[in-house]
């Protein structure tokens, strides 16, 4: 059965650096999501991204976020400056049209 | 703003128990409502999912209902068993402009003891 898969499945980086969190969203589903979830928090909608372009953020999604589709499978959220407050663990979506989201594993992030 | 809340925060039951999760939300107008389970650690996976003119889904010992006029979906589940234990996540797509997000509650615990 097809899969959205995240890589890599933790990370731990200084505060300041950048980071990129990768996702493979699955291959015939046409709008890509990324959540986060602070521990013991709700889950967070961040970004939407639909015909390569963001379709909607949230008040979190500042400056500091971006998202990309380089290609045809991969769909990151990169963090240009990373805080304390920014670890979490993010997850990525896809869906078919507007219905069901699927949900990848989760990338852990922790910032020191 | 669409707010969502899950009772009980947690549940333990023993095995072979019926059980009841309750989800409401404060704004009617949704699109649809999805119901997750997650597991320690792990990502969302999806269970049910229930379109505003649907009244309720069911897949194999789950069965979820949604009254959408009263802000209220359950989630029913039949003869739990301990693989059953995980946290249980609701979250509503509103409708509203052409958003796609979901928003999500704070999820029910449920520990089901062998």
């Amino acid at each position: 059965e097809p899969e959205v898969t995240q890589t890599p499945s933790h990370q731990v980086t200084q505060m300041g650096q950048e980071v990129i969190l990768r996702c493979v969203p699955i291959s015939n589903h046409l709008y890509f999501y990324w959540y986060r979830q602070i521990l013991g928090q709700k889950v967070e909608f961040l970004v939407s991204f639909y015909n390569n372009e963001i379709s909607e953020k949230s008040e979190i999604f500042d400056d500091q976020f971006s998202v990309e589709r380089p290609d045809g499978s991969n769909f990151t959220l990169k963090i240009r400056s990373t805080k304390l407050e920014d670890s979490a663990m993010y997850f990525c979506a896809s869906s078919e049209v507007q219905e069901t989201q699927y949900f990848g594993p989760g990338t852990r992030l922790l910032v020191l | 703003k669409q707010e969502v809340t899950q009772i009980p925060a947690a549940l333990s039951v023993p095995e072979g128990e019926n059980l009841v999760l309750n989800c409401s939300f404060t704004d009617s107008a949704i699109y649809n409502l999805q119901w997750f389970r997650q597991d320690p650690g792990k990502g969302l996976t999806s269970l049910l999912l229930i379109q505003s003119s649907q009244r309720e889904q069911t897949s194999g010992r789950l069965n979820a209902s949604l009254d959408k006029s009263s802000g209220r979906s359950t989630l029913y589940i039949a003869a739990s068993q301990p693989g059953d234990s995980a946290t249980y996540l609701c979250a509503v797509r509103v409708m509203v402009g052409a958003t796609n997000k979901l928003i999500f509650g704070t999820g029910t615990l449920l520990a089901v003891q062998p």
